[in-house]
């Protein structure tokens, strides 16, 4: 299976708000609900920010929401902090894969 | 507090052979399935392999299928993975990774261990 595509690259001011989009097909995401975001920073392990398209796991800020419209994943970060600067990949389960990751998107706080 | 140790990345030279090892702690490894996830410098994740947690159900990607083998021993609290006929793309950092459940890759990440393939 395909890697998912996610942009290169999104960058917004602090306090704007920014949205990561994971594109794949109908017969992935378009027919899943078993999307995960994941946050890196440099150097260091990746962090689940939301599971299940839009759950939060506990601990995670309240502003990363995630969203799903037809074959297109998605995942807004609002009130854009320093902190936030760094790689999120998106991944699909399903049960003939099992698991793909999107090609990943680097996100720069101006 | 969940913490996962990789160990065993290593320089290898192309065809050779290296087991990564993980060890668990801070939860009832017996109870979780656990993930590979690899990531080549500079870019993105992949997804390596699954084992469920009492180890009977295994998958691969296909880019490593008949190459790696996992395994585990949960008196042990270790995840396994045997990496043979290396070859220069499998340089990586090697992540262990709880499943949160099956369609959830993974809840906590260890902080990987590297493996280089080169002469």
């Amino acid at each position: 299976q395909s890697a998912l595509t996610q942009p290169a690259s999104v960058s917004g001011s602090p306090g704007q708000s920014i949205t990561i989009s994971c594109t794949g097909t109908s017969s992935d995401v378009g027919s899943h609900n078993s999307v995960s975001w994941y946050q890196q920073h440099p150097g260091k392990a990746p962090k689940l920010m939301i599971y299940d398209v839009s759950n939060r796991p506990s601990g995670v800020s309240n502003r990363f929401s995630g969203s799903k419209s037809g074959n297109t994943a998605s995942l807004t970060i609002s009130g854009l902090q320093a902190e936030d600067e760094a790689d999120y990949y998106c991944s699909l389960y399903t049960s003939s894969s099992p698991y793909v990751f999107g090609t990943g998107t680097k996100v720069t706080v101006l | 507090e969940v913490q996962l140790v990789e160990s065993g990345g290593d320089l290898v030279q192309p065809g050779g052979s290296l087991r990564l090892s993980c060890a668990a702690s801070g939860f009832s490894f017996s109870l979780y399935s656990m993930n590979w996830v690899r990531q080549a410098p500079g870019k993105g994740l992949e997804w390596v392999s699954y084992i469920s947690s009492v180890g009977r159900t295994i998958y691969y990607a296909d880019s490593v299928k008949g190459r790696f083998t996992v395994s585990r021993d949960n008196d042990q609290n270790s995840l396994y993975l045997q990496i043979d006929s290396l070859r220069a793309e499998d340089t990586a950092i090697y992540y262990c990774v709880r499943v949160h459940r099956i369609e959830v890759p993974g809840d906590y990440w260890g902080q990987g261990t590297l493996v280089t393939v080169s002469s």
